[in-house]
This record gives structure tokens, sequence and C-alpha cells, in this order.
């Protein structure tokens, strides 16, 4: 699996659209982006993937790049249930390999 | 979404005891299970991969007869922590991929709410 780097950790107010980075240049061409998020002592929560093109449902958009080597997931409305760690994974179904994720602290 | 249980959500036990942790996929049947340890401030570290009538596929580091990984059915895995000790207290996670949906490549997994493991 493509191994990602996010920063570290965001703020965004709230109301406002929350833009996660992710970089994953070593993608390879079969394999998705899959975003999750994890709030305090639960289980990952999924959000979103895709492939190449940009997907949107209702929690999130899918902003990924032509080359593919990064993407952006955006909230669009973030509210102070949106703090979390967000994480950005590279790879195909069978073997999920989490990187550090962003925390993302949403700002009355 | 599809639903995935963990049972039980919290437990502690002694130094030297063993302990079982259950995970199942609620409304869909799972050829595949993920267990994940996450100790605090860290991120999930993936242990093993569990297949329903099979041997699990632990990952590099990870003992194999410490944890030991059941999936007698396909909508049942079980995690045992053999003789823990309390380096083994973290954050169990388990997750399952919906056999049904296709098995197509892009299916994402539905993760559990997590087992907190205490070991005194």
């Amino acid at each position: 699996d493509a191994k990602t780097t996010q920063p570290p950790s965001m703020d965004c107010a709230e109301g406002r659209a929350a833009n996660l980075p992710c970089n994953h240049s070593t993608i390879s061409g079969n394999e998705y982006v899959y975003w999750y998020r994890q709030i305090h002592s639960q289980g990952p929560q999924y959000i979103i993937h895709g492939l190449k093109n940009n997907e949107t449902n209702e929690m999130a958009s899918l902003i990924i790049t032509e080359d593919r080597k990064s993407s952006t997931l955006i909230l669009p409305h973030a509210t102070l249930r949106d703090t979390a760690v967000y994480y950005c994974i590279a790879g195909r179904f069978n073997q999920f390999y989490f990187g550090t994720g962003t925390s993302l602290t949403v700002i009355p | 979404g599809a639903v995935v249980s963990q049972h039980p959500s919290r437990v502690i036990c002694k130094s030297g005891t063993s302990v079982k942790i259950e995970c199942r996929s609620l409304d869909f049947q799972a050829t595949t299970m993920f267990w994940y340890r996450q100790f605090p401030k860290q991120s999930l570290m993936l242990m093993a991969t569990s297949n329903e009538g099979s041997k699990a596929t632990y990952e590099q580091g990870v003992e194999k007869d410490k944890f030991l990984i059941n999936h007698a059915s396909l909508t049942l895995s079980t995690l045992t922590v053999t003789s823990a000790h309390p380096e083994d207290s973290s954050f169990y996670i388990c997750s399952a991929r919906d056999l049904l949906a296709g098995g197509h490549s892009y299916n994402e997994q539905f993760f559990g709410p997590g087992t907190r493991l205490t070991v005194l």
C-alpha cells in the first residue's frame, strides 16, 4: 500500500469548509484513496473513497489530482461534531495501513 | 451502512490471564475481518487479517501464538490475547468487508466500536 502524508493538525471555524490535504505520491494505478475519521475512543468511520474522479456524498467531497499523487477531503460546512482525527489511506481492499492522520478541531 | 459490533467494549484483567474479544458483522456477511491495535495518541496498527475458514495472516512483528484469531463463521471473528501483560493494554478494533457487495477492490471496511483492554 502507498504511504500517505497528512498535516498533523488543522483548525477550522464552525460553518466554514474544512479542506484536508493528503499526499500519496507512490500510489499505484489500482489503489484507491479512502478517507476515514475517528472520534476519540471510537472505531473509524468511513467517509468517502475514490480512484480517479472527484467524488461527493452526503458527508464530504473528495478531490483527487490528475496525477493521483495527492487528494483533498472537503467538509463543506464544518460543525463541532466534525472534530476528529481524519485518516487518508491509499490502497486496496485487503489491508489498510493507517498513517498518522490529521487532527481536525472545529472552533465555535 | 453495515454494522460491526465488538464485545466486550472494555475489559480489565490480571496479568497472565487470557482475554477473548468478539467481532461480529450484524447485517452482512464478511469473508474477511481485520484486527487492529491502537495505543494512546497513536494511529491504528494492523495486526492480522482473518479469513473465514482458514488461518489468519499476521503482520510482521505480531506474535501469532499470543494473539489467537479464529474466524469460524461469516459473521464472527474472535481475538484471544493469551497470557496478557500490562504492555498488551490497548484499544483493539476490528473491521470487516461485505462479501455480498461484490468483492471489488474498492470496497470499504466497516469498523467496530473497539475494545479497551487494561491489564493490571
